[in-house]
């Protein structure tokens, strides 16, 4: 069976600047996708980024960019100059042969002005 | 831009009451599911349907769960009788095609359960 692993329930990051999210999985399949998940206090929770377990290359979206490293079955995620904004909880999931999503605990981002 | 739908967003019932609730995703969405996420932890699939049919219910408490989707459109999951440990929010999302790991699932706003 898969499983998610966030190992940071909490973490603080000052206004403008860049805070890493760490996240590991465990899998025995080749073919398989991994997500961040946003989810602010009181709203639905929304995609932030995606990366496909076959491209080497690693996504970005804006100020959001992942660290994919398969054979670690690491998959953490920057975010840069980091806004008040940000603040929720984020969630890593992972999407394999079964169809449906895996998540993580989730990591309580808080953003200091 | 389109949105699921879930209503109610709170609900406040006895233990051994009956419960509902309501999804309806994103039009021309295919595939729907229902997650449950307790305070402080991650979402846990409930169910998942392909159209009208059940993919995968393996982790739905049968004695006490269930869900429909009868027109392959709208959903309704129900519990009875509710007990306190049921107490969470229940996600419903939806995604275009069958297979989660290709595409992204979209998520309804939740309804908070607490069971008293």
């Amino acid at each position: 069976a898969q499983t998610v692993t966030q190992s940071q329930p909490e973490m603080s990051v000052q206004e403008a600047e860049t805070v890493t999210l760490s996240c590991t999985y465990d899998t025995s399949e080749s073919d398989y996708y991994l997500f961040w998940y946003k989810q602010p206090p009181s709203r639905q929770m929304i995609l932030v980024i995606r990366q496909e377990a076959y491209k080497q290359q690693n996504a970005t979206e804006n100020r959001f960019s992942v660290n994919f490293q398969k054979a670690a079955k690491s998959f953490s995620l920057k975010i840069s100059d980091s806004q008040l904004g940000d603040a929720a909880m984020y969630f890593c999931a992972y999407g394999g042969s079964q169809g449906n999503l895996i998540f993580g605990k989730g990591t309580k981002l808080s953003v200091k002005p | 831009e389109a949105e699921v739908a879930q209503s109610p967003r709170y609900k406040i019932t006895e233990k051994s009451q009956a419960v509902a609730f309501w999804c309806d995703p994103i039009s021309g969405h295919a595939t729907l599911y229902w997650y449950r996420q307790i305070l402080g932890q991650g979402p846990e699939l409930l169910v998942q349907f392909q159209d009208e049919s059940v993919v995968d219910d393996s982790q739905l408490p049968k004695d006490r769960f269930s869900a429909e989707r009868l027109k392959g459109v709208d959903s309704t999951l129900k519990i009875q009788p509710a007990e306190l440990g049921d107490s969470a929010m229940y996600l419903c999302a939806s995604s275009q095609y069958a297979r989660t790991k290709d595409y992204e699932q979209y998520f309804g706003p939740g309804t908070r359960l607490t069971v008293t």
